[in-house]
């Protein structure tokens, strides 16, 4: 079955530093992959997406690149900032399939 | 449109009583999901629709839960005879899925249920 691993957290980062978050996945087929973002309080949010090998998703200077032959999806932002500190989860979802496969989260913590 | 609504944002209930939990999804999506998150995992499937049709269910769902769309608009989960195990945070979500594409999540805030 489908499967998706992030790495472990906690992540703590000083402002302005960069962020990689790794994400790999094991699927059938050609999923779409996703990203997702839950700040204190709130529900999950979409972050970015991509729909097939090489698309690029971006948003809020976050980016992420779906390597089909690494299967990866990892999440860069070059500047970090306070207001990023939230918990990422990457996610798949079969393209026809009703469901999505969700990692565990990581949680970042981003420091003045 | 105000987004997905969840409701209610808390329930405290006994163990062995049967709760109800109620969401109103974006009108324009034709999905609607439910999922379950514990702290320190991710989102798990229970089920979905696509307009009033439930067409999945998650295998570790026991009989206790059933779901329902009536009218293909707001959604009911049911948990019957809860039990400590079910306390947890229920996500709904809807998305549109059109020509083979799925365009993400969208989630309510979810219901903290507390089962004592």
């Amino acid at each position: 079955g489908n499967s998706v691993t992030q790495m472990e957290g906690p992540v703590t980062l000083s402002e302005e530093a960069f962020l990689t978050i790794n994400c790999t996945y094991t699927a059938t087929g050609y999923p779409s992959l996703f990203w997702y973002v839950q700040y204190p309080g709130e529900g999950l949010q979409l972050l970015l997406k991509a729909t097939k090998a090489d698309d690029k998703g971006s948003n809020k200077g976050f980016e992420a690149t779906y390597r089909k032959e690494t299967t990866s999806f990892h999440l860069e932002k070059g500047s970090v900032q306070v207001s990023d500190s939230a918990v990422y989860f990457c996610a798949l979802s079969n393209t026809n399939a009703g469901k999505s496969t969700f990692g565990d989260g990581t949680t970042l913590t981003v420091k003045p | 449109d105000t987004g997905v609504s969840q409701d209610p944002r808390h329930k405290i209930t006994k163990r062995g009583q049967n709760v109800t939990f109620r969401c109103d999804p974006i009108s324009e999506h034709n999905r609607l999901y439910w999922y379950r998150q514990t702290l320190g995992q991710g989102p798990e499937f229970l089920t979905y629709f696509q307009n009033e049709a439930q067409l999945e269910k998650s295998r570790l769902l026991s009989d206790r839960f059933s779901a329902e769309r009536p009218k293909g608009s707001f959604s009911t989960l049911e948990i019957q005879r809860t039990e400590q195990g079910d306390s947890a945070m229920y996500l709904c979500a809807s998305s549109l899925v059109a020509g083979g594409v799925r365009y993400g999540y969208t989630f309510g805030s979810g219901t903290r249920l507390t089962v004592v």
